[in-house]
């Protein structure tokens, strides 16, 4: 079945350094990718998304591009602040319809001062 | 913005008790979702329903159960809490077409003593 592998943590940075936090995927068809994050104490929140191959999704400077060939989903960041740390979840949805989210096993990131 | 509220962010139980954890949200979704998460085992989905009285279990739905009578309200149902309950729960909806990814809930962190 459809399933998500993530790098695992923790990831730990200082302020401004650059942030790859890898993820690879097995999925039939072409399904859509997307990258959630969890700050302490909260729910997960959608931190960008793409639903086809070479489609880059972007949101608060975080960077990922949906890449077929390498059936990757990789998450980067060029410099990152204190207030990025938190829990970073990979998932994917089958494009088949009925199909619910499959989540990776998240990535702790901590960023120091 | 839609907003998936969850009925309580902290619940202690005891073991055999009924529980009942309850999920709302105010845009209309067709679907909804309930999973829990657990420290290295990532997000989990338990059970989900792409319209009123309807029900498709995920992938550990032993020992749980739902109702969703109304559109707006999935409910999730300890039928007799274990101590491997122990977790925190985390509702979602979102619109057919799953392009979009969903919106969760705040989670609620239910202990079971």
């Amino acid at each position: 079945g459809d399933s998500v592998t993530q790098m695992e943590g923790p990831v730990t940075l200082s302020e401004e350094a650059f942030l790859t936090i890898n993820c690879t995927y097995t999925a039939t068809g072409y399904p859509s990718l997307f990258w959630y994050v969890q700050y302490p104490g909260e729910g997960l929140q959608l931190l960008l998304k793409a639903t086809k191959a070479d489609d880059k999704g972007s949101n608060k400077g975080f960077e990922a591009t949906y890449r077929k060939e390498t059936t990757s989903f990789h998450l980067e960041k060029g410099s990152v602040q204190v207030s990025d740390s938190a829990v970073y979840f990979c998932a994917l949805r089958g494009f088949q319809a009925g199909t619910a989210l499959i989540f990776g096993k998240g990535t702790t990131l901590s960023v120091s001062s | 913005d839609v907003k998936v509220t969850q009925s309580s962010r902290y619940l202690v139980k005891r073991t055999g008790e009924k529980v009942f954890l309850e999920c709302v949200q105010d845009m209309d979704h067709e679907n909804m979702f309930w999973y829990r998460q657990d420290p290295g085992l990532g997000l989990r989905l338990i059970y989900f329903s792409y319209d009123v009285k309807m029900k498709e279990k995920g992938d550990i739905p032993e020992g749980y159960s739902v109702s969703r009578e109304k559109k707006e309200r999935f409910s999730l149902i300890l039928e007799s809490a274990s101590t491997n309950q122990t977790s925190m729960y985390l509702c979602a909806s979102d619109t057919p077409g799953g392009g979009y990814g969903y919106t969760f809930g705040s989670g609620t962190r239910l202990t079971v003593v």
